[in-house]
Formats: structure tokens, C-alpha cells, sequence
């Protein structure tokens, strides 16, 4: 199994620019999480889908943010216009029942 | 705020030696698992004890918990330099969502 992928791994834009980052989780799994990673707040969750519905969106900072999860092996998340405050290391992961989550290597995006 | 807190913040030990990390947490749990992440890496998932159990053992990781006083330790054993990494407990707070809360971590160190 190829594990959870994300793409791209490094992002680097402007302020004011769409960013969309990719996930494909663990084919099987059933629930999907982003989270977001600084030094400042830790290990945020952002939201998460359960059979692709969106069940939790509570952590989403704010209407800039989007994520969707048209089918059962993929996700995005938007940041729609991006700010230098988003820059931050962006994890998706993946679980099948209700236990083990299984993390993606992230995409470490730099707002400029 | 984040559920799980964990101390130290920072540890630094020689190899060979035994490490342990702490975790407090707020709210009643389903249960509490502990996550490594390798700088730069996604979070890799190591173990998962219950609100029920007491104690768990995963070859050298040694995990307890004590719902009374709403703590968890994860020891390590005999450590080698590839255990550096920094290490977060995250609980899940139940409701069937399997919603995790993650602390900010301890980083450990384990010098050759």
C-alpha cells in the first residue's frame, strides 16, 4: 500500500494566490482529516469527512478555506486568497473504523 | 486549546538509556494514542491504549494511563539514535467521530 499522498510536497507563493493542495488516502479508509502544523498553535485539526460528507468543519480558520471530497480516493483543500499567516506544514490523513490514523508526509506551503 | 499537554517540552538522553514523556489531558477520553514525527516527516502512529486499560506494551514502548488523574507516560527503552523525533499524544474524546486532539509534543533527542 502506498500510504496517504499528498501533493504538491513544497509550495511556495504569493500572497493573494490560489493554493490547492491534494490528498489521496489509503484506499479502504473511510474518513479523511487535514490538519495544519506551525510552531506556534501545534497540530491543528481543520476538518474531516466521513464517506466523503464533511462532518466537522469547526477548525477551518476562516471563509478563505475550502475543502472538498468529490469521491472516496481524493480531497482538496483551497486557500483562496492565500496570506503569509497560512504558511504552515498542511497533513492529510486517513482511517478506516474509528482508531489508527494513518498521515500523509504533508506539503509545506510558504506564503509569501 | 489543545486537550493533551505534554512534558517535558524537550528531553536529551544518551543512548541506551530510557526515556519518558508525559501527557496530561481535560475531558474524559475513548482513548489516547501516541504518534512519532520524524523532522520534516508526516506523524507515524505507535500506540493506542483505552479509557479501560491501564497499561501497553509495543516492543520497547511502554505506554500507561490513569484515567483519575487524566495523565498517560509513554516510556522508551533502551533508546538509539533513530528514536530522535518528537512525540505527541492525541486523544479521541469519542461520540463515534474518532476525533483526535493532539498536545504540542515532546521532542526527544538521543545522542550516539
Amino acid at each position: 500500500d502506498a500510504g496517504v499522498i499528498q501533493s504538491p510536497r513544497h509550495e511556495v507563493t504569493e500572497m493573494g494566490q490560489e493554493v490547492t493542495l491534494r490528498c489521496k488516502p489509503i484506499s479502504g479508509h473511510n474518513s479523511l482529516f487535514w490538519y495544519r502544523q506551525t510552531m506556534m498553535r501545534g497540530l491543528e485539526l481543520l476538518i474531516y469527512f466521513n464517506n466523503n460528507v464533511p462532518i466537522d468543519d469547526s477548525g477551518m480558520p476562516e471563509d478563505r478555506f475550502s475543502a472538498k471530497m468529490p469521491n472516496a480516493s481524493f480531497s482538496t483543500l483551497k486557500i483562496q486568497p492565500s496570506e503569509p499567516r497560512d504558511s504552515a506544514v498542511y497533513f492529510c490523513a486517513s482511517r478506516q473504523g474509528l482508531e489508527t490514523q494513518y498521515f500523509g508526509p504533508g506539503t509545506r506551503l510558504l506564503v509569501l | 486549546s489543545q486537550q493533551g499537554e505534554e512534558d517535558p517540552q524537550a528531553l536529551s538522553i544518551q543512548e541506551g538509556e530510557n526515556a519518558t514523556m508525559n501527557c496530561s489531558y481535560k475531558t474524559s477520553i475513548n482513548n489516547l494514542q501516541w504518534y512519532r514525527q520524524n523532522s520534516g516527516r508526516g506523524l507515524v502512529h505507535l500506540i493506542l491504549i483505552r479509557s479501560n486499560e491501564r497499561e501497553k506494551h509495543s516492543g520497547r514502548l511502554r505506554v500507561t494511563l490513569d484515567t483519575s488523574k487524566k495523565s498517560s507516560s509513554l516510556l522508551i527503552t533502551a533508546s538509539r539514535a533513530a528514536d530522535t523525533a518528537s512525540y505527541f499524544c492525541a486523544t479521541d474524546q469519542g461520540g463515534n467521530t474518532g476525533k483526535l486532539i493532539f498536545g504540542q509534543g515532546t521532542t526527544l533527542q538521543v545522542k550516539p
